[in-house]
Formats: C-alpha cells, structure tokens, sequence
C-alpha cells in the first residue's frame, strides 16, 4: 500500500461548481498537510498548508484534515475555468517539511467554461 | 521573497553524458534543499536532501553514484545526472527550506519549490 493514495482523474465539472479533492494515507506520524497546485510543465504552488486536524479556509480554497480518518480534503468553491490543473497532496511528519514531503499522484482537475 | 530558481528549465542531452540542474534560493539561505523527480502522469518522488556543507542522504532505490547532489553554499545546490540514459528522461524539481524567522509567513510553510527542470536524454 502507497503512503498517500489520491485518485489521478481526471475530474471534469462544469465552471462555478464545488470541487471536492481528497487524499489518505497510511502513515500516522504525518503531521502537517499541504495542498499543492501545479500547471502542465511547471513546478508546484502551494496553496494551502495545515496542522493536524481541523479546517482552514482562504478565499475559495478549503482545506480539512481527519487525523482519525487519515483523510485529507481540499474544497474549491465557485471554480474557474483557471483552476484546471493537477492537484496534488503532500504531507510531512515534520514541521516545515525539514524531512521532505510526501505527495500523492495528483488530481487533474478540467473546469468546463 | 522566498523565491527558488532552476536552471535550465529545459535540457537535451546524448545518451551517455552527464548534464547539471543547479537549484538557488535568490533571496534566503536554505539551509536545506531537496530533490524530487516527477515522470509523466506521477507524483513528485523525494530523491534527496541535502544539508549545506555535508552529503546528501539518498532516498532507497536512487543511485548516489548516478545522481550527484552538491550543496556547496547556503544558496545553490546542484544535481549531476552522469551517464545519462533514456530512462533518466523526466521532470526535476528543487525545493528549498529556510529556518529564517523574517521569513515565516503566515502559513508557517518554509518550503519553497523551483520551477522545474525538463531533461530528455537521446
């Protein structure tokens, strides 16, 4: 079993739906969870970055963490045609990713003008 | 701030030679830098980290000696692919860590991630 497991897609919703994104993993020690966006060809942009469990939200993006669950989740409200990219999951048992990051396969989310 | 750069963001090279990626933090000391490797349609794969002024510690299953990583100042890291073949053909990405508090935001995130370099080996 791979640590993280995320579904690759790809996952085609029509512009202005609510996207759903999600990961889980195997390794209890992980401790800090990020979600990352990255364009064809391009290096990897953060975009959210959690503690634990619990819910953090910034402008569109909400991201919630099940440590009982090992589930993470990534909401994305009124999409853009412009959010289509792949999304990928990474998670660290350390804080700031001083151990390196472990990421999923990546989701490559189609926003439908 | 916090802004890494790789060069070359593209490179082509013959089959049995070796090409260097060099990864810079412009604008913070890293004091420790890493290495993933990212093939088409796959995750993003840790090959190695690397501390300033001491060897890198390699992911099982990556070949130190095919993969040369020398981080010889807080600002530049470098990855050597030697003798490289078709197979070594991907997308390789540096991240940098920073432990300068200045730079701490509000996220609490402290890695940041170059843009990529692209190699093909023909």
């Amino acid at each position: 079993q791979k640590e993280v497991e995320q579904d690759p897609g790809p996952l085609s919703v029509p512009e202005g739906a609510i996207v759903s994104l999600n990961c889980t993993y195997s390794n209890s020690a992980f401790q800090y969870f990020m979600w990352y966006r990255q364009y064809s060809r391009k290096g990897p942009e953060l975009l959210m970055y959690t503690y634990s469990s619990g819910n953090k939200e910034d402008g569109r993006f909400t991201a919630q963490v099940d440590k009982s669950s090992k589930y993470i989740s990534l909401f994305i409200r009124d999409s853009q045609p412009s959010d289509s990219a792949t999304y990928l999951c990474a998670m660290s048992g350390v804080g700031g990713g001083a151990d390196g990051l472990t990421f999923g396969k990546g989701t490559h989310l189609i926003i439908q003008p | 701030g916090a802004v890494v750069s790789q060069h070359p963001s593209r490179v082509i090279c013959k089959s049995g030679t070796s090409v260097k990626i060099e990864c810079r933090s412009l604008d913070f000391q890293a004091t420790t830098m890493f290495w993933y490797r990212q093939f088409p349609k796959q995750s993003l794969m840790l090959m190695a980290t690397s501390n300033e002024g001491s060897k890198a510690t390699y992911e099982q299953g990556v070949e130190k000696d095919k993969f040369l990583i020398n981080h010889a100042s807080l600002t530049l890291s470098t990855l050597t692919v030697t003798s490289a073949h078709p197979e070594d053909s991907s997308f390789y990405i540096c991240s940098a860590r920073s432990d300068d508090p200045a730079l701490l935001p509000r996220s609490g995130n402290t890695i940041y991630f170059g843009e990529g370099s692209w190699l093909t080996v023909v």
